[in-house]
C-alpha cells in the first residue's frame, strides 16, 4: 500500500517551454502533497506544500508563478514549471501524506522526474 | 529554524564492516525522525521511523537508529554491511506541521 506515482519518470524540453508533472497517490487519499527538488549530490529541498482544494504554500524562495502546483483531488497533484530554462533542470520528487488512519505522520515518496531543459 | 545534520559526507567502508551515521536535529518540540535511502537510479525508500515509544527503532534491510531525546540524535546503524548497501542515507525530521526537513545526507559505499 501507500504507493505514490510520477509522470513522467524524465523529460525533456527546450527553453521557454512549460512542463507539466504530475504525483498520484495510487492506493490512498492524499490531501497534502509536497513537492521537492533535488539537485545531483544534494539533498531534497522542499518547494511547496499542496493542499487539496486550496492555493499552495511555497517557501520561501521559490517562485510561485514559475512552479505551478495544483492539487484538484485527493489522488492527484500537478507542478508545472513555466517557461523553463537550463537552470530549472534537475530532479523533481513529490510525496503525498494520507489522511487519518494511513500513517498520517508519513509521507510516501514517488519515484521523481527528471527535467532537462536544453 | 530547525535543521538536521548529518554529520558524515562519504563513508567508505568493506562488507561486513559496520555502519553508523549521525544524525541530530536542532528543533526543540516534539517530533517525527525518519531515515531514509536512495539507492542509485532510485527513489528515496523509508528504512525506519521513529514516532513515540521504544527509542530503538529497527528497520528493514538489518537498519535500526536509536533515538537520544537529550543528544538531539537519531543515529542509523548497521552492525555487517554489504555491497548492497552501497547508496545515499538521508535523515529527515518533522514537527508537528508535517514538514520534512532532511539532512544533507551520507554517501555509503561499501567496497566488496
Amino acid at each position: 500500500g501507500a504507493v505514490v506515482s510520477q509522470h513522467p519518470s524524465r523529460v525533456i524540453c527546450k527553453s521557454g517551454t512549460s512542463v507539466k508533472i504530475e504525483c498520484r497517490s495510487l492506493d490512498f487519499q492524499a490531501t497534502t502533497m509536497f513537492w521537492y527538488r533535488q539537485f545531483p549530490k544534494k539533498s531534497l529541498m522542499l518547494m511547496a506544500t499542496s493542499n487539496e482544494g486550496s492555493k499552495a504554500t511555497y517557501e520561501q524562495g521559490v517562485e510561485k508563478d514559475k512552479f505551478l502546483i495544483n492539487h484538484a483531488s485527493l489522488t492527484l497533484s500537478t507542478l508545472t514549471v513555466t517557461s523553463a530554462h537550463p537552470e530549472d533542470s534537475s530532479f523533481y520528487i513529490c510525496s503525498a501524506r494520507g489522511v487519518a488512519g494511513v500513517s498520517y505522520n508519513e509521507q510516501f515518496f514517488g519515484p521523481g522526474t527528471r527535467l532537462t531543459v536544453l | 529554524a530547525q535543521s538536521v545534520s548529518q554529520h558524515n559526507h562519504h563513508v567508505i567502508l568493506s562488507e561486513a564492516a559496520s555502519l553508523e551515521l549521525g544524525c541530530n536535529y536542532s528543533y526543540g518540540g516534539t517530533v517525527n525522525l525518519f531515515w531514509y535511502v536512495q539507492y542509485p537510479g532510485q527513489h528515496l525508500q523509508l528504512l525506519l521511523k521513529y514516532f513515540s515509544g521504544d527509542p530503538l527503532v529497527k528497520g528493514i534491510k538489518g537498519f535500526e537508529a536509536e533515538f537520544i531525546k537529550s543528544k538531539f540524535s537519531f543515529n542509523l546503524r548497521k552492525p555487517s554491511v554489504q555491497w548492497s548497501d552501497t547508496a545515499e542515507y538521508f535523515c529527515a525530521v518533522n514537527p508537528h506541521d508535517y514538514k520534512l526537513s532532511f539532512g544533507a545526507g551520507t554517501t555509503v559505499t561499501v567496497r566488496a
